[in-house]
């Protein structure tokens, strides 16, 4: 079945660049989505379309792909930034089932 | 701006169904190529896509969710409702409803949430 896997937890000061990693099979073909969420929210939608950013989302924020993975950057990485992040994508059934990565928590601090 | 508002029971017993209903607000259900979703997320554990509908009452769902999950829609009163039968414990999570875009690009079907309730818990306990 169509898995997306992500490291459980990433750790940075502030200041420094972290990176979140979404590996799957499919993704040399279909790059996935990226979502924050903070403690007690609803996900927020970071990255679309490997690399945008929807309005709002500060440009240190950014999206890349090679091979199966993808990755999320955020460059100088600040306190607000501890959150949780999920990549997303569906698989290439007819059905389009909607996949979330296991998510990764980011600390900064 | 569109804005969308899980309601329903917080409580439901074991075996019952589970019945929630997202209201849309700021637009309308029918405009555009979108799709409606459910997705739940158990305490402290990851997010779960449950399955999506169009307003032409096309339904796609989670399989593993599948024999137990109904989602419709219902375009007079602007909203989409989610039932859920024969429940269990481990189906004790917050609900969030979302709005889903499809794209055709590269030769695939992309979908994305880019609108999503505040999510609403559900406890399953007797």
């Amino acid at each position: 079945s169509y898995e997306l896997t992500q490291p459980p937890s990433v750790s940075v000061s502030p200041g420094q660049t972290a990176r979140i990693t979404c590996s799957g099979d499919a993704l040399p073909k279909k790059y996935p989505y990226w979502y924050q969420q903070k403690s007690g929210q609803a996900p927020v939608l970071v990255i679309y379309e490997d690399s945008k950013r929807p309005s709002g989302i500060p440009e240190r924020f950014s999206g890349s792909s090679s091979g199966t993975m993808a990755t999320l950057t955020i460059s100088g990485a600040q306190v607000e930034d501890e959150a949780d992040y999920y990549c997303y994508s569906t698989d290439s059934s007819g059905n389009h089932r909607g996949v979330f990565g296991g998510g990764t928590k980011l600390t900064v601090l | 701006q569109v804005q969308l508002q899980e309601s329903g029971p917080g409580l439901v017993k074991p075996s019952q169904t589970l019945s929630l209903t997202c209201t849309v607000s700021g637009g309308s259900i029918s405009s555009g190529s979108y799709y409606w979703s459910w997705i739940r997320q158990p305490a402290g554990k990851g997010l779960e896509w449950i399955g999506r509908i169009y307003t032409s009452g096309s339904t796609n769902y989670n399989p593993s969710l599948k024999s137990r999950v109904t989602i419709s829609v219902d375009t007079s009163k602007n909203q989409f409702s989610l039932k859920l039968s024969s429940v269990t414990a481990a189906d004790t999570a917050v609900y969030y409803c979302a709005r889903e875009v499809q794209l055709w690009l590269f030769g695939y079907y992309y979908y994305y949430m880019d609108v999503w309730g505040k999510g609403t818990t559900v406890t399953v306990s007797s």
